[in-house]
């Protein structure tokens, strides 16, 4: 079975700062797909960020990118120029091609963010 | 406005009594799924569904039982025989394929008294 690791029960950063979130995983397949979600106070999960384990070419959207190694098995999510709005949990997760997408995503525990004014 | 509702926000239940939680979609999604999540925990895989009239268990169905009758509904049934039932319930919908993102419904948080 998979699993996925999130090392940092919480990590604080000065608004404007860049944060690193660490996040790795087990598995023993080749093709898979990987997220960010972000979870606010509202407790509404919005997706981050998507790489597909395939492309070796890490994922960018706006000030949101990763660092994706597939041989170490590391998947970190970086937040540039950070916001008090980024402040949030945010959850690493894994997911098989296989069955047309519908096999469900495997969770971290998450990382609990706090911005710093 | 497409989306994913649950309904109700907040339930309360007395111990020993089933209770169904409510998610619709109109996304026109073929799979739905249910996620639990316990506090300091990511969420775990309850019951995912293809299509209507299929669905499989995921990691932890035992006290759970789930529907699909209809392509854009996907309930959710707590049993008496759920150990732990308190917890806040998520439920997620996607189109399927290879990039199988999900978007997620507000959830419905449950505390059984």
């Amino acid at each position: 079975a998979q699993t996925v690791t999130q090392s940092q029960p919480e990590m604080s950063v000065q608004e404007a700062e860049t944060v690193t979130l660490s996040c790795t995983y087990d598995t023993s397949e080749s093709d898979y797909y990987l997220f960010w979600y972000k979870q606010p106070p509202s407790r509404q999960m919005i997706l981050v960020i998507r790489q597909e384990a395939y492309k070796q070419q890490n994922a960018t959207e706006n000030r949101f990118s990763v660092n994706f190694q597939k041989a170490a098995k590391s998947f970190s999510l970086k937040i540039s120029d950070s916001q008090l709005g980024d402040a949030a949990m945010y959850f690493c997760a894994y997911r098989t091609p296989s069955g047309g997408g519908a096999d469900g995503l495997t969770f971290g525990k998450g990382t609990h963010l706090i911005i710093q004014p | 406005d497409g989306g994913i509702t649950q309904s109700p926000k907040y339930l309360f239940r007395k111990e020993g009594q089933n209770v169904t939680l409510s998610c619709e979609q109109n996304l026109n999604h073929d799979a739905m799924y249910w996620y639990r999540q316990d506090p300091g925990q990511g969420l775990r895989l309850i019951y995912y569904s293809q299509i209507v009239n299929d669905f499989q268990k995921g990691d932890i169905a035992e006290g759970y039982s789930v529907s699909r009758e209809k392509k854009e509904s996907f309930p959710l049934t707590v049993t008496s025989a759920q150990k732990n039932p308190t917890a806040f319930y998520l439920c997620a919908s996607s189109l399927g394929g290879t990039l199988g993102e999900q978007f997620f419904g507000p959830g419905t948080r449950l505390t059984v008294l």
